[in-house]
């Protein structure tokens, strides 16, 4: 278990809907970074958020937003979705604000129909 | 569990045999890389580091090999057992600007054979 956590575990919707997907970091983290994963394209960086401020920009595309809480946990938000969408997203969590050492949740995994 | 990148190269070996994963990374400019193991339905687990003032280090049963003459990396894993069949990912990054994710290669999928 490496302390960062994620809902929801599954998620299933429709193409042109939205969803928000949670992350917890661990204890202690300040850094929270988000990935899409899907078949074909392996693990691709959306988007980094330290101590609340985003730090950096990956492939995110302008439907997808995040934010970073007061209390550190995240949220990404995924409108008008497409089936291209379906895939799994996973959270990451550092201490600091560089790329280093990243501890990952359990993924949420999000299919578009 | 999830099945991830059904098109990655695979390696199989025998269980007590020692496996070498290769990952040749993009960026010169890159000063630190990490691997990380990926087991069916799990997020990602770092596995051990290596900084660009170091060509070699080792942790428990693996070992990491960094040839930046031409942007190499290697896993070794000794005495390898089932439980590490996994898909595994090499990640590289520029610590120094402290501005820079990490970039992930598409990873390799090694499989135990019992």
């Amino acid at each position: 278990d490496s302390g960062v956590t994620q809902t929801p575990k599954h998620l299933i919707t429709a193409t042109g809907q939205r969803v928000t997907l949670r992350c917890s970091p661990r204890s202690g983290d300040l850094s929270v970074y988000w990935y899409q994963q899907s078949l074909d394209q392996g693990l691709q960086f959306l988007i980094q958020y330290y101590n609340g401020e985003e730090r950096a920009k990956g492939n995110i595309l302008e439907r997808f937003s995040a934010q970073q809480f007061p209390d550190l946990h995240s949220e990404l938000n995924l409108s008008s979705l497409e089936l291209g969408d379906s895939a799994l997203y996973f959270c990451a969590s550092s201490v600091g604000p560089t790329g280093g050492e990243q501890y990952f949740g359990p993924g949420t995994r999000l299919t578009v129909t | 569990g999830e099945s991830v990148g059904l098109h990655l190269p695979t390696l199989s070996v025998q269980e007590g045999d020692n496996s070498i994963i290769n990952c040749a990374y993009s960026n010169s400019a890159s000063d630190y890389f990490i691997w990380y193991k990926q087991e069916s339905g799990k997020g990602p687990q770092f596995i051990i580091d290596i900084r660009s003032n170091m060509d070699k280090r080792q942790g428990q049963r693996v070992t990491v090999l960094l040839n930046k003459t031409v942007k190499h990396l290697s896993l070794q894993i000794a005495a390898t057992q089932p439980g590490d069949s996994a898909v595994y990912f090499c990640a590289e990054n520029i610590e120094a600007t402290g501005n820079t994710p990490l970039v992930f290669g598409k990873g390799t999928r090694l499989s135990v054979i019992a």
